[in-house]
């Protein structure tokens, strides 16, 4: 159980473009929604959170209007990275969360490799 | 805020040694303690937590116990397995709900 999908795997684009990445929680519904972002050899950095049916709370220095997150129902939550550049290529990672407080535990889906040429 | 401290890599080993990542934290209340295991271009998977102060997560041989007097969750691993190879993320989570992560420590276990 508690199983989280992402897709697509990985995906190439050319700047400018826009990219969706969709989290899916496939055999649970979940509380929350959060998108990570990993460089190269570097720690998870939480992008933002989001709970279904209002809008998400990003973290300092995350850009909103370029990192948009639509969080539809308990068990979908997407990713658009608006007009992508070299800089925004990295490893998405998502996870959706149940509990609330210090009893949130969180499951991670695999990840997206973003590259933008 | 919440913060998290964990060793530094890589930690190169020989299979079958003795393995202790150590982690520190700092956390208002109480928080629930994670380690974390990311194999080569995957996402994270649960290895163990802890939700209680004295409280010892276990899996595949990896424990931890919560400390809350020294903020401590080392992961240790009595004999470890080419197949242990990774990068391992203590965690913390605190009153907000969001995880704080260590910087992680690459494994390598080497025959």
């Amino acid at each position: 159980g508690a199983v989280v999908s992402q897709h697509p795997s990985w995906v190439i684009c050319k700047s400018g473009t826009s990219v969706k990445i969709e989290c899916r929680s496939l055999d649970f519904q979940a509380t929350t929604m959060f998108w990570y972002r990993q460089f190269p050899k570097q720690s998870l950095m939480l992008m933002a959170t989001s709970n279904e049916g209002s809008k998400a709370t990003y973290e300092q220095g995350v850009e909103k209007d370029k990192f948009l997150i639509n969080h539809a129902s308990l068990t979908l939550s997407t990713l658009t990275v608006t007009s992508a550049h070299p800089e925004d290529s990295s490893f998405y990672i998502c996870s959706a969360g149940v509990g609330a407080g210090p009893y949130n535990e969180q499951f991670f889906g695999p990840g997206t490799r973003l590259t933008v040429l | 805020g919440d913060s998290v401290t964990q060793m530094e890599g890589p930690v190169t080993l020989s299979e079958e040694a003795f393995l202790t990542i150590n982690c520190t934290y700092t956390a208002t209340g109480y928080p629930s303690l994670f380690w974390y295991v990311q194999y080569p271009g995957e996402g994270l998977q649960l290895l163990l937590k802890a939700t209680k102060a004295d409280d010892k997560g276990s899996n595949k041989g990896f424990e931890a116990t919560y400390r809350k007097e020294t903020t401590s969750f080392h992961l240790e691993k009595g004999s470890v397995q080419v197949s242990d190879s990774a990068v391992y993320f203590c965690a913390v989570t605190g009153t907000a709900s969001k995880l704080t992560f260590g910087t992680g420590t690459r494994l390598q276990v080497t025959l």
